[in-house]
């Protein structure tokens, strides 16, 4: 009865392959995003969605595309990995300014 | 340009004692601001959250404080227990864009030692 879950937990790869990292939220959130927490501990936002339309965009390369079937899912596609993509990815939902993490996605590019 | 800071990355306490974690931000901007715990391999869970309209928000052992003046926020929590050990963020938004951005600090990591 997890409410919002990534898969998988570990992800390591070799650099130029491309990945997929899966989310999904059975909160009935109409808000998702996926978080960035890099090697100094911070936690960005890279995207967020609303009832599967894209509203915010931090910047994030083109290498990253999100991709949100329906409201209860927004997964994140990375081509062409690179060495700083090393980080874990946290997905989220929210109610009220409120955000549900998952459990994060460690990606380690080698 | 981080808008949200936690100074001290690590905080050590006594069981019993008080634990007292601070944020600074600086975008005035900010009308919403939250407190995350974090346990290994798990993600940040929602502990306490204050509207800039208040200065004190209350939920158990849990206190934020916020100074709008000093853009200081503070996170009490009274007694500490050894369960309470974990990483704690501060969070801070702009709640009228309705957007759900939080901007985190980088976190504290607090232990509590029996």
């Amino acid at each position: 009865d997890t409410a919002v879950s990534q898969t998988p937990k570990y992800l390591v790869t070799q650099m130029g392959n491309d990945k997929s990292i899966k989310c999904e939220q059975n909160l009935g959130h109409d808000t998702m995003y996926w978080y960035k927490q890099d090697s100094k501990k911070f936690l960005k936002i890279m995207f967020s969605y609303n009832n599967k339309e894209l509203i915010i965009n931090e910047t994030v390369p083109n290498r990253f595309s999100p991709k949100s079937p329906d409201k209860a899912h927004l997964n994140l596609h990375i081509n062409s990995l690179e060495l700083g993509d090393s980080a874990v990815y946290f997905c989220a939902s929210s109610h009220n300014e409120k955000l549900f993490f998952g459990s994060g996605t460690q990606l380690s590019v080698l | 340009d981080q808008q949200v800071k936690q100074n001290s990355p690590s905080l050590s306490v006594q069981e019993g004692r008080i634990s007292i974690l601070n944020c600074d931000y600086t975008n005035s901007m900010f009308d919403y601001f939250l407190w995350y715990k974090k346990y290994p391999a798990e993600g940040p869970t929602f502990l306490i959250s204050i509207s800039s309209i208040k200065d004190k928000n209350e939920d158990g052992r849990f206190t934020v404080f916020l100074n709008k003046s000093a853009k200081h926020l503070s996170l009490h929590i009274v007694p500490s227990q050894p369960g309470d050990s974990a990483v704690y963020f501060c969070a801070a938004s702009v709640y009228s864009s309705n957007t759900g951005k939080l901007i985190f600090g980088q976190g504290t990591t607090l232990q509590v030692k029996p």
